[in-house]
């Protein structure tokens, strides 16, 4: 079957680093999604990895290994605002999202 | 631009009786999506549609039909709720479909509530 796997719950400190991991095991890959969804909203796009390697965009990185199954979101200068939950997902050899259930991560001051 | 937009916000309804749930976007993506989120699973595909006049089935597709007529409208039915049907949903729209980077972009959702 089908299986994404990230941590349940994280904390973390206001102005620190933090990593989010995310595993997987889908029939195919044709990429791996990362977004962003505060408490009571909608999921909105973080990050897009098809090839190994980190990709940046400001404070926000994510990084891909295929032959580990294995990516990342990594958030600097961590702020109160980025206290959400973040969704791994993973497009499929149909082209089909498969979603983690999500990491919620919790910034405290 | 209002992007995509979901009604109702919110429904209580009763057990075994029907309801639509409208999903409309006016960003002319070929493809929507309706999902629902329950706590502690991730987003699970009900239905979708690669573009108007077609639909396919998700992975959780019983109990709920929807249609496309056009580009804009991709409204979900349930036809005789259930409790289990107690969930957020959430319909989503990108692009096209089968290809690599096709970010999707969600409504607001509708929090159903059956009883």
């Amino acid at each position: 079957g089908q299986n994404i796997d990230q941590p349940t719950e994280m904390t973390a400190t206001e102005g620190a680093i933090v990593q989010i991991n995310c595993t997987y095991q889908t029939s195919g890959f044709n990429g791996l999604f990362w977004y962003q969804q505060h408490a009571g909203e909608a999921p909105t796009f973080l990050s897009y990895n098809v090839l190994d390697g980190l990709e940046e965009k400001g404070r926000f990185s994510s990084f891909l290994s295929r032959s580990k199954g294995y990516s990342y979101l990594l958030l600097k200068e961590l702020q109160m605002k980025d206290s959400a939950s973040y969704l791994c997902a993973v497009l499929d050899s149909n082209y089909q999202l498969i979603w983690g259930a999500g990491t919620k991560l919790i910034i405290k001051p | 631009t209002a992007g995509i937009t979901q009604a109702p916000t919110s429904q209580i309804l009763a057990a075994g009786r029907s309801m639509t749930l409208r999903c409309t976007q006016d960003m002319r993506h070929n493809a929507m999506y309706w999902y629902r989120q329950d706590l502690g699973l991730g987003l699970r595909l009900i239905h979708y549609s690669n573009t108007a006049g077609t639909t396919g089935k998700g992975e959780v597709p019983d109990g709920y039909s929807v249609s496309r007529a056009n580009t804009d409208d991709f409204p979900l039915t349930l036809a005789s709720a259930v409790p289990s049907q107690t969930s957020v949903y959430f319909c989503a729209s990108s692009p096209a479909s089968g290809r690599g980077y096709n970010e999707q972009f969600f409504g607001p959702g509708t929090r159903l509530t059956v009883l």
